[in-house]
This record gives structure tokens, sequence and C-alpha cells, in this order.
């Protein structure tokens, strides 16, 4: 079965820096979706990248998948207290019992 | 208007007791999902439906019941409730079963004691 890892677990920066989350997969990735979530809130959708090297950005955050498509990366450029939550990738199965399959997520905390 | 909602928000009750989780979608979706997502925030598929039929039900204990009246709605009942039932539970909705953008409710968050 599909297994995406993310790394880091968490991660604490000062306002105004950049960062990355970084999600790999033991599989090619059919389709590689960034979800952030809030505490106590349902999960909303990034963005979704099905394309090797396909690059996507949103305000502050870009989200890239390799050539191979088995691994995404999520940048943030000057970080702010409103990008703090959880970020998760998730990897579509493909076929006709698509699911999504999750990492088990990047705690960010961003201090003003 | 909210497009995927679950109710309740909040759900407390005793072990062996049994509940019901309802979700709905305003989307026109024909395909929807519950997800649980344990204490280490590790969210994982429990069942899928497309056009009411189950598609997808993953290892999860006979006690969970999904039930789908029409396309609009997939409900969770959960019988005799156990401690390790405790956790948040996720609907969320899609089109089709090819990848695309899913939607996800806001979350119930059970508690069990």
């Amino acid at each position: 079965s599909q297994e995406l890892e993310q790394s880091p677990q968490s991660l604490i920066v000062q306002e105004g820096k950049n960062l990355t989350i970084n999600c790999t997969s033991s599989k090619t990735l059919y389709g590689l979706y960034w979800y952030k979530q809030k505490y106590g809130e349902g999960l909303i959708f990034l963005m979704m990248l099905q394309k090797g090297g396909e690059e996507k950005s949103h305000e502050k955050i870009t989200a890239k998948l390799d050539e191979k498509k088995q691994q995404s990366s999520l940048h943030i450029t000057a970080s702010q207290p409103s990008h703090a939550g959880i970020y998760l990738c998730g990897a579509g199965s493909g076929g006709s019992n698509y699911k999504l399959t999750f990492g088990k997520g990047t705690l960010l905390t961003v201090n003003p | 208007d909210t497009a995927v909602s679950q109710t309740p928000k909040y759900l407390v009750t005793q072990m062996g007791n049994d509940k019901s989780i309802k979700c709905e979608q305003n989307l026109g979706h024909d395909t929807m999902y519950w997800y649980k997502q344990d204490s280490k925030k590790f969210l994982k598929i429990m069942f899928s439906y497309n056009n009411k039929e189950l598609i997808i039900n993953e290892t999860v204990p006979n006690r969970f019941s999904p039930k789908s009246p029409d396309k609009a709605h997939l409900n969770l009942h959960i019988n005799s409730l156990e401690l390790g039932d405790s956790a948040v539970y996720f609907c969320a909705s899609s089109q089709g079963l090819t990848p695309s953008e899913a939607f996800f409710g806001q979350g119930t968050r059970l508690t069990v004691v």
C-alpha cells in the first residue's frame, strides 16, 4: 500500500522566515495533494500536483513534484502566524477504488 | 454555505453506547468518504461511497456501518462504542473516482468515556 513520509514532523520558525516541508512516497504518485489543518477545523485544500516536475503556487506557498513523481515539497516564503497549522500531504491511489492516503503531517508553529 | 457539513461537531458518550455522525455535502459530488484521525493526527480512510455504492471498506470493525441514503449524504453509525474509538472523524467528498480535489468537513471529535 502507498506510504507517505513527511519531514520534519514539527517545525518552529520565526515570522518572516522561509521554510520547506517534504513528502516522500514509497511508490510513484498518481496525484499528490497538500492540505492544511488548523486545530479543531477540517482540512483545507491547498494544491494538487499530477505531472512530474509540476510546480504550483498560491500566495506565498509553492508546491513541487519531482520528475520521478515520488517526492514533493511545500515551500512557504516569508512565513506568517496565519500559516501555522498541520500540513498534510496526501496521495491518490489511482484505479477504480480511488482513495487518498495521508502522511502523518507536519506541525508548523510560526512565532511572531 | 458550508460545502461539507458534519454533525455533531463534538460527541461525548459512554462505552457501549451506539451513536451516529451525519455528513452532508452540497457540492453535487458523487463520491463521499469517512476518515479517522487518531491522537497522533494520522488520517486514515475508513470508507468511500460512489453514487451510494460502497467502494472502499478498509479494515474497520463491523461495529462501524456507513449508510448513504443518497449521493449527498453519508452517515456513520457506530455500535457498542469502545475507548479506542475516540478520535476525530472527517467526512469528505469529491467528484468521480479519479484524482481530484476532496473537500473535507470540519470533523467530529468523538470522546468515549
